[in-house]
């Protein structure tokens, strides 16, 4: 069964800073997606960025990039430039291309500080 | 015009009763899914149908049935209430991806159906 864990249960940026939040998956499918979903306290849960596992290339979406290492598992998300309006709660997901079914890892609190 | 809505948005209801949770998305997408947030934020997938079928049915209580008229519409019946059945409720829908893929790509998701049972 496929697990997504993330170790940083709260993280603190500086408005403008920089700040990357850590996600490891396990699986042993070779075809997957994988996202990051942002929920802010309207409890809304918002794309944030996609990597399909077949591109070697990372994603990104303006300032928002993550570092895919397939070999390692692991799918973190940089925000470059943080604002005020990145406070939330930062959901990593794993995606079955076999089943679609989405799997959430536990979630990291963002603080962005002024 | 919401992609994904839910209703009710707040529900407080006492143990043991029976209570609907519909949903509804106009994205003309064929999948959708209910997932159970708890008090610690962990969501869950609970069910998924494709196209009115049935697809996914994690290990959730018999007392859990979700119902699809269409594939625009899924809705959780939930009976006997129980106190730990206390969650944000997220109905989400999502379209094909690639070709021989049963379903991948991004979910949208609705606001959530926040459930009290006292």
């Amino acid at each position: 069964a496929q697990t997504v864990t993330q170790s940083q249960p709260e993280m603190s940026v500086q408005e403008a800073e920089t700040v990357t939040l850590s996600c490891t998956y396990d699986t042993s499918e070779s075809d997957y997606y994988l996202f990051w979903y942002k929920q802010p306290p309207s409890r809304q849960m918002i794309l944030v960025i996609r990597q399909e596992a077949y591109k070697q290339q990372n994603a990104t979406e303006n300032r928002f990039s993550v570092n895919f290492q397939k070999a390692a598992k692991s799918f973190s998300l940089k925000i470059s430039d943080s604002q005020l309006g990145d406070a939330a709660m930062y959901f990593c997901a794993y995606q079955s291309s076999n089943t679609g079914k989405l799997i959430f890892g536990q979630g990291t609190t963002l603080q962005v500080k002024p | 015009d919401t992609a994904v809505s839910q209703t009710p948005k707040y529900l407080v209801t006492q143990m043991g009763n029976d209570k609907s949770i519909k949903c509804e998305q106009n994205l003309g997408h064929d999948t959708m899914y209910w997932y159970k947030q708890d008090s610690k934020k962990f969501l869950k997938i609970m069910f998924s149908y494709n196209n009115k079928e049935l697809i996914i049915n994690e290990t959730v209580p018999n007392r859990f049935s979700p119902k699809s008229p269409d594939k625009a519409h899924l809705n959780l019946h939930i009976n006997s209430l129980e106190l730990g059945d206390s969650a944000v409720y997220f109905c989400a829908s999502s379209q094909a991806g690639l070709a021989g893929h049963l379903n991948t790509g991004e979910l949208f998701f609705g606001e959530g159906s926040r459930l009290t049972v006292l």
